[in-house]
């Protein structure tokens, strides 16, 4: 069964840094573009970044353009997302998932999330 | 960037009863339209992609449509377990975005 397990969630004050992790399992994860995802607290789904299988290619949303960078290590079937400079409106549960294709596509499937909270 | 407008905001329906959603892009996405289905406390699930194609298994009460800017999802009889909040998403342009969700409610 395909699998997505995010870890590296927490509190971490205003201006400080947070590294995310996704390991995947269960499918040749070179081969799927990856995403994040995030969720405030009783709000809507908001697109964070994009990396292609290869890890290439990278998208960002503007809002966190500059401050997070997306990554994965293809050997270790891990995605990352290296959060700097947080605010607390980068307050949301984050998502990783599995794009249907190697350089894009719908989000097939879906970790179960990790909390990070922003504040002081 | 593209807005994607969903409506209603909430839908109060009856098991049995046909559920339509609407999502309006700001501009023609094509048919690169997604729809996905949250439950309370769970990840989002995949339900249609690029406009009209289901997911792997889901049920067939679940269809979509429509192409540019105009698009719709139909649940043809409800299920006790479809009541959830409804997301579309636009993969057509950077940045992705997605809708303000539909909440489908049980009457």
């Amino acid at each position: 069964e395909v699998q997505l397990l995010e870890s590296g969630g927490g509190l971490v004050q205003p201006g400080g840094s947070l590294r995310l992790s996704c390991a995947a399992s269960a499918f040749t994860f070179s081969d799927y573009a990856m995403a994040w995802v995030r969720q405030a607290p009783g709000k809507g789904l908001e697109w964070v970044s994009d990396i292609s299988g290869s890890g290439t290619n990278t998208y960002y949303a503007d809002s966190v353009k500059g401050r997070f960078t997306i990554s994965r290590d293809n050997s270790k079937n891990t995605l990352y997302l290296q959060m700097n400079s947080l605010r607390a409106e980068d307050t949301a549960l984050y998502y990783c998932a599995k794009k249907r294709g190697a350089t894009g596509g719908a989000l097939e499937i879906w970790g179960q999330g990790t909390m990070v909270t922003v504040s002081s | 960037e593209i807005v994607l407008t969903q409506s209603p905001a909430t839908l109060s329906l009856s098991p049995g009863e046909r559920a339509t959603l609407s999502c309006r892009a700001s501009q023609s996405v094509t048919n690169y339209l997604v729809w996905y289905q949250q439950k309370p406390g769970q990840a989002p699930r995949l339900l249609i992609y690029d406009a009209s194609n289901r997911a792997t298994d889901i049920p067939a009460r679940f269809s979509g449509s429509g192409s540019g800017t105009d698009f719709t999802l139909t649940i043809s009889s409800l299920e006790p377990e479809d009541f959830a909040v409804y997301y579309c998403q636009q993969r057509w342009n950077w940045p992705v975005t997605f809708g303000q969700g539909t909440r489908l409610e049980i009457k």
